[in-house]
């Protein structure tokens, strides 16, 4: 079975800092990793993904994140928060068998100007 | 390329009614992923479709119940209304390609009165 946790349920950052949005999963098999971001009112948007390979992954609008197997996380960064940034930030993880995708209860990042 | 289409966008109902949500995926997905987000439960897993078949289901009573098209199109029905049910309703997809990179759609509110 898998789960997600997610530390912080808000984040504030103020514009031009980094941006750390932990992330923990545990899983019964190698793991694929997701972050999505949702904006208020809408669906969620992939940010980027971990499958195979390389650990560091790079994502859309400067985001990235690291597999770290040996401490079960996959922590979601990005150097230098925008105001656009500002949003609920979802990790997911799957089962390599199976398709559902098993969501952390996300974290509200908010931006200060 | 169009991206997954749901319909209506808000739904409003009243206790013991039914509601059927519609979900179009993106051309050429044939997999079909249904998940509830319900305020302070999170996004939780409730129906996969592949291929016109269920796959797989997430821990929700028999109420809940869809459906899969010919045309990869997908109807989620959910019988004897609850004021529980109240929740915005994702649908995401995804091609045999690449079945774990899920696509969203912007989502159903269903309001139960």
């Amino acid at each position: 079975a898998q789960s997600v946790t997610q530390l912080g349920s808000h984040v504030s950052v103020s514009e031009g800092a980094l941006v750390l949005l932990r992330c923990n999963y545990s899983s019964s098999v190698p793991p694929y990793l997701f972050w999505y971001v949702q904006y208020p009112n809408q669906g969620l948007q992939l940010l980027l993904k971990y499958t195979t390979g390389a650990t560091l992954v790079k994502g859309i609008n400067g985001f990235e994140a690291e597999f770290k197997k040996s401490e079960t996380s996959f922590h979601l960064t990005k150097p230098s928060a925008h105001m656009s940034d500002a949003a609920e930030y979802f990790c997911a993880v799957s089962a390599r068998y199976g398709n559902k995708l098993v969501f952390g209860a996300g974290t509200i990042l908010r931006v200060k100007s | 390329e169009a991206g997954v289409t749901q319909s209506p966008t808000h739904l409003i109902k009243t206790r013991g009614q039914q509601a059927t949500l519609r979900c179009s995926p993106i051309s050429g997905h044939t997999s079909v992923y249904w998940y509830q987000q319900a305020l302070g439960l999170g996004l939780q897993f409730l129906l996969w479709y592949d291929e016109g078949e269920e796959r797989n289901r997430g821990n929700f009573p028999p109420r809940f119940s869809g459906r899969q098209f010919p045309n990869y199109s997908s109807e989620l029905n959910v019988n004897a209304l609850e004021l529980e049910d109240s929740a915005l309703y994702l649908c995401a997809s995804s091609s045999q390609q690449d079945l774990y990179e899920q696509f969203f759609g912007p989502g159903t509110r269903l309001t139960v009165l």
